[in-house]
């Protein structure tokens, strides 16, 4: 079993609609949740961070965690062309090491 | 200031060869990462550098890769007798503390083993 499974995708979205990115994990001790967004041939950066069980807004995304199931998503919202990536959801484990999924691509059609 | 940078932007070598990457990181963050990206895949940790501590070295897949970060700010990521399945990109990346911090990440180095 892989330590961070992500569903490959890909992902397709009508604009304006909500994409759901789902992620779930094996480490029960993991600490924190991380979503990164990484457009074709960049390099990934932060979207979102989460700590606590619940739900975490910032703008158009929100990230839920739910520690009991191990299972993190992203919903963004209202989705725009330039949403089209690939989003990698990343555990930050007991100690300093983080595992990341090997992503889902999102493509949203305008 | 400036971000993660990394060099060179891209390396093509004959298998066999020895090849050095580099990168520096974001002045005063103490934790460093590399990771490796195979086409259309998710990244793989290799090593993880915090300060003077010992580093993680957990990820590196074999022997022929070694990484040291002098004076706790530079790092080289070493690949002796390159195969052709190391080709991939190389990214690094550093954070302020490590402890459940943002990565923020370099562009990544484009290495391709003839």
């Amino acid at each position: 079993q892989k330590e961070v499974e992500q569903n490959s995708g890909p992902l397709s979205v009508p604009e304006g609609a909500i994409a759901s990115l789902n992620c779930t994990y094996s480490d029960r001790v993991s600490q924190s949740f991380f979503w990164y967004r990484q457009y074709s041939g960049k390099s990934p950066e932060l979207i979102m961070s989460i700590y606590s069980n619940g739900d975490k807004e910032d703008g158009r995304f929100t990230a839920q965690l739910n520690k009991a199931s191990q299972y993190v998503s992203l919903l963004i919202r209202d989705s725009q062309p330039s949403d089209s990536a690939t989003y990698l959801c990343a555990v930050h484990t007991g100690g300093f090491k983080t595992i990341f999924g090997a992503g889902t691509r999102l493509f949203v059609k305008a | 200031g400036a971000g993660v940078s990394q060099s060179p932007s891209n390396k093509v070598t004959e298998k066999g060869k020895d090849v050095e990457l580099r990168c520096d990181p974001i002045s005063g963050h103490t934790a460093l990462y590399w990771y490796r990206q195979s086409l259309g895949q998710g990244l793989e940790f290799l090593i993880y550098f915090q300060g003077n501590s010992a580093p993680d070295k957990s990820g590196l897949p074999s022997d022929r890769f070694s990484a040291e970060r002098t004076g706790g700010s530079v790092s080289t990521l070493t690949i002796q007798r390159t195969q052709q399945e190391d080709s991939a990109v190389y990214l690094c990346a550093s954070s302020l503390s490590g402890y459940q911090e943002t990565q923020y990440f370099g562009p990544g180095t484009r290495l391709l083993v003839l």
